[in-house]
């Protein structure tokens, strides 16, 4: 079956602009994370939305990052006024159920570059 | 809050030699444990995992791992190693009570295997 997918695979964009990340997750899935790779830190963890239950959104940097989840499925992560640290990739991952373990599948990626 | 220590940035390997991963782990409560590979330009890929029950755990591609309490090590093994084995591998917890299951991953190992 379809696994996760993230679009775009790769974003250019200039410092200051605003970038919306999208992810689908594996359908039936309840739970999804958003991970964040770079050089210098390594693969972080940002937010996770489990069903209908408040975001953990303990991993995101600064509050120029947000996410939503919308109807349950597909995920957007923004970044406002992106600045050249944010340069990384997002990785989105999906499990079947929170609350016990549920093995996270990931996506490929989104490549973003800040120049 | 958990973390981990993954002791080799790089580990380069004759093809068929043996090949260890380390892998150590910090943790006030009890943990599930992970290894994931990244092969060039893709996404994670789960090599295997330990929830609970025996400490040496089998995964895919020839891998396996042993769980090690008192040493809060996972360690990565596998007796004979392939060329097609050349990737990025990490080790990653999770607190295996409650929250969100988000993953805390080490700073990864690539693993060069040379002909």
């Amino acid at each position: 079956g379809a696994g996760v997918s993230q679009s775009p695979s790769n974003k250019v964009t200039e410092k200051g602009k605003d970038v919306e990340l999208r992810c689908d997750p594996i359908s039936g899935h309840t739970a999804l994370y958003w991970y964040r790779q770079s050089l210098g830190q390594g693969l972080e963890f940002l937010i996770y939305f489990q069903g209908n239950s408040a975001p953990d959104k303990s991993g995101l940097p600064s509050d120029r990052f947000s996410a939503e989840r919308t109807g349950g499925s597909v995920s957007t992560l923004t970044i406002q006024r992106t600045q050249q640290e944010d340069s990384a990739v997002y990785l989105c991952a999906s499990s079947s159920r929170g609350g016990g373990f549920g093995e996270q599948y990931f996506g490929p990626g989104t490549r973003l570059t800040v120049t | 809050a958990q973390s981990v220590t993954q002791l080799d940035s790089q580990v380069p390997v004759f093809e068929e030699a043996p090949v260890e991963l380390r892998c150590n782990y910090s943790s006030s409560v009890s943990v599930y444990l992970f290894w994931y590979v990244q092969y060039p330009n893709q996404g994670l890929q789960l090599l295997l995992k330990y929830l609970s029950g025996s400490t040496l755990v089998k995964g895919i591609n020839g891998f396996e791992a042993e769980f090690n309490k008192s040493q809060t090590s996972f360690h990565l093994r596998k007796p004979s190693v392939h060329i097609s084995d050349t990737a990025e591998y990490f080790c990653a917890v999770s607190a295996a009570q409650g929250g969100s299951e988000k993953l805390v991953f080490g700073k990864g190992t690539k693993l060069t295997v040379n002909p």
